[in-house]
């Protein structure tokens, strides 16, 4: 079955430290994106990709950093930089963002800093 | 005031009961809008998508009043399982030209037996 796969499920990061957060589609869609939701607030957008090698800033992208080497691949990159890391990451793809196609989500990674 | 704003409740309904969501935005621009569902933890899951004509699937009724600038959501008839956070989402015009989803801080809803 087609799907979106965010690994892993929980993430610990110490102090200082980068921590990689993986996403994988295989739903062949064109746009994926990265989206943060904290206690009581809607998601907020990370970093979006429209296509291979290409992506940009969304509301929040200080901090953090990504990259889009493969159709299928969207990794997430929390750095050192982003001072309160501590949330819900959820990874989400759509066929095509310029037609405002509905949002599939992956499963999320709850990102703790320790 | 928020692009995207929605009653964060608690509704706490009984089994059975009807129950309805008020979604209300900011845009008048927005071209389309859907309500997701999210349980605790977990992915938010598409529901329904939201026509001017209104749309019902099942046991839910989903309306949009650009007027107004509101999406409503109806659950008749709920169940246990209806217990989770809804999510009002929106698609607008971003200022570059491009468009930008923007999403509610969700209704929680607490069915009890």
């Amino acid at each position: 079955d087609g799907g979106i796969t965010q690994s892993p499920k929980y993430l610990f990061r110490k102090e200082g430290q980068n921590v990689t957060l993986s996403c994988e589609q295989n739903l062949n869609h064109d746009a994926m994106y990265w989206y943060r939701q904290d206690p009581g607030q809607g998601l907020r957008l990370i970093y979006y990709s429209q296509i291979v090698n290409d992506f940009q800033k969304g509301d929040i992208a200080e901090g953090y950093s990504v990259s889009r080497e493969k159709k299928e691949s969207f990794p997430l990159t929390v750095t050192s930089a982003q001072k309160n890391p501590t949330a819900f990451y959820l990874c989400a793809s759509s066929k095509d963002r310029g037609r405002l196609d509905k949002l599939f989500f992956g499963s999320g990674t709850q990102l703790s800093v320790l | 005031r928020k692009e995207v704003e929605q009653d964060p409740g608690p509704f706490n309904v009984p089994e059975g009961a009807t129950v309805a969501f008020n979604c209300t935005y900011s845009n008048s621009a927005s071209q389309s809008f859907f309500w997701y569902r999210q349980d605790c933890r977990k992915e938010p899951k598409l529901l329904m998508s939201v026509y001017s004509s209104g749309n019902e699937d099942g046991r839910f009724t989903a309306q949009l009043n650009r007027a107004s600038q509101y999406i409503s959501l109806l659950i008749r008839d709920s169940k246990l399982s209806d217990s989770a956070t809804y999510l009002c989402v929106v698609n607008m015009r971003g200022n570059t030209g491009g468009f930008k989803t923007i999403f509610g801080a969700g209704t929680r809803l607490f069915v009890k037996a």
